[in-house]
């Protein structure tokens, strides 16, 4: 079965970034496109992008594209997500999903909280 | 940008059914393939894919979960409606990026 194991919560500073991993299990991370979404605090559900690991090919949502970077590494199974120029509407929980019936299997999620 | 439109609240009795719909800005169908996905979402956990492609059971998810519809119109229906299934339920579309989320439907017991 695959499992999506993410990093630990983070605090940050704003104007700093952070960069969150996603280790995939059962399967290899190049069998299918890895996404990540976004939720704030009592909110919904937004979808920030996805890359192909198998070529580093990626494709984000317009308000993400200077906000978020997508990352994988084949040798380690893992995927990664870099946010930078944190500010407090970053505060949230992240995400990572994937699987051949869209997003069948989702990473626990990663609090980050942006606060001096 | 597809927009999907979910109503926020949907309040129930158990045993009964509900019936939860989604609608999106444009089609999400190409030829009879319906890009409609739909999850259910329990407080502080990750979502879960109950639905895929409209009306597709995911693996595991029992058969009081359904889904239909096709173009921009789509429902999921739980009948019937157990307590476990108190949750937050969002459609999402694939049919072209970014890929899109309702707003969410919180099922609620009456």
């Amino acid at each position: 079965e695959v499992q999506l194991q993410q990093s630990g919560a983070e605090l940050v500073r704003p104007g700093t970034s952070v960069k969150l991993s996603c280790k995939v299990s059962g399967d290899t991370i190049i069998a299918y496109y890895m996404h990540f979404v976004k939720q704030r605090p009592g909110q919904g559900l937004e979808w920030i992008g996805r890359i192909d690991p198998e070529d580093d090919s990626t494709k984000y949502a317009k308000k993400f594209k200077n906000k978020a970077t997508l990352t994988a590494d084949t040798s380690s199974n893992t995927a990664y997500l870099k946010l930078s120029s944190l500010t407090s509407e970053d505060t949230a929980t992240y995400f990572c999903t994937t699987g051949g019936n869209n997003f069948d299997y989702w990473g626990q999620g990663v609090m980050v909280t942006v606060s001096s | 940008d597809i927009v999907l439109t979910q109503s926020p609240v949907l309040a129930v009795s158990l045993g009964q059914r509900a019936t939860i719909s989604c609608r999106a800005s444009q089609s999400v169908s190409i030829s009879s393939i319906n890009l409609m996905h739909w999850y259910q979402q329990k407080p502080g956990q990750q979502p879960k894919l109950l639905i895929y492609r409209a009306s597709n059971l995911a693996s595991g998810i029992p058969a009081r979960f359904s889904g239909s519809g096709s173009g921009t119109d789509f429902t999921l229906t739980i009948d019937p409606v157990q307590a476990d299934d108190i949750a937050a339920y969002y459609c999402q579309q694939s049919r072209e990026s970014p890929f899109t989320f309702g707003s969410g439907t919180k099922l609620e017991i009456k």
